[in-house]
């Protein structure tokens, strides 16, 4: 199983909103609702921010919203504030045994 | 709180073994499962091993399939990684992490343990 394809970097001022995608096949993405994301700041873990493709983890800011349409899902962050600027991957449940979960290739997002 | 703190990383030489452990605090952890998670410095994320809530279902990834071995210990509240023949490519930080009670993802991580395999 690849991993899913994200953008290596997007960026954006201040106030604006950006979008993430992450593409991958009917195998994972487009044949579960069970799509994550995730942020991660340097020398970080990973922090859960959207679960089951448009669910938000309580505590995490409403700025931050999730969809999917096919095999690709996608991250919006609106209101960009500089405390965003991070790495995000996406991740999707495969079903297998063998790669039970497959992650996105990681996403970093500067604030201009 | 839900805790999850890792611990047995380091310096091994290539062929050596290790065990990674992850006491887990703030939650009943039979009731999940839970997984062990990789990532290459400057890389991404790639899932490992992942083991039910009574230990009785396990999975590895491929890639350690024959080497890596995941259980846990519902009784001390840890989950453990055993890794033996360890390459050069199994460098990484290894994370374990609680998955949600469906599976939409990883709702607590802990801060990962760095795991270098080095001559």
């Amino acid at each position: 199983q690849s991993a899913l394809t994200q953008p290596a970097s997007v960026s954006g001022s201040p106030g604006q909103s950006i979008t993430i995608s992450c593409t991958g096949t009917s195998s994972d993405v487009g044949g579960y609702n069970y799509v994550s994301w995730y942020q991660q700041h340097p020398g970080k873990a990973p922090k859960l921010m959207i679960y089951e493709v448009s669910n938000r983890p309580s505590g995490v800011s409403n700025r931050f919203s999730g969809s999917k349409s096919g095999n690709t899902a996608s991250l919006t962050i609106s209101g960009l504030q500089a405390e965003d600027e991070a790495d995000y991957y996406c991740s999707s449940y495969t079903g297998s045994t063998t790669t039970a979960y497959v992650f996105g290739t990681g996403t970093n997002v500067t604030v201009l | 709180e839900v805790q999850l703190v890792e611990s047995g990383g380091g310096l091994v030489q290539p062929g050596g073994s290790l065990r990674l452990s992850c006491t887990a605090s703030g939650f009943t952890f039979s009731n999940y499962w839970m997984y062990w998670v990789r990532q290459v410095p400057g890389k991404g994320l790639v899932w490992v091993s992942r083991i039910n809530g009574d230990g009785t279902n396990t999975n590895v990834a491929d890639s350690v399939k024959g080497r890596f071995t995941i259980s846990r210990d519902n009784a001390k509240n840890t989950l453990y990684l055993q890794m033996n023949s360890l390459r050069v490519e199994d460098t990484a930080v290894y994370y374990c992490t609680r998955e949600l009670e469906l599976p939409g993802g990883f709702d607590y991580w802990g801060q990962g343990t760095l795991v270098a395999v080095s001559s």
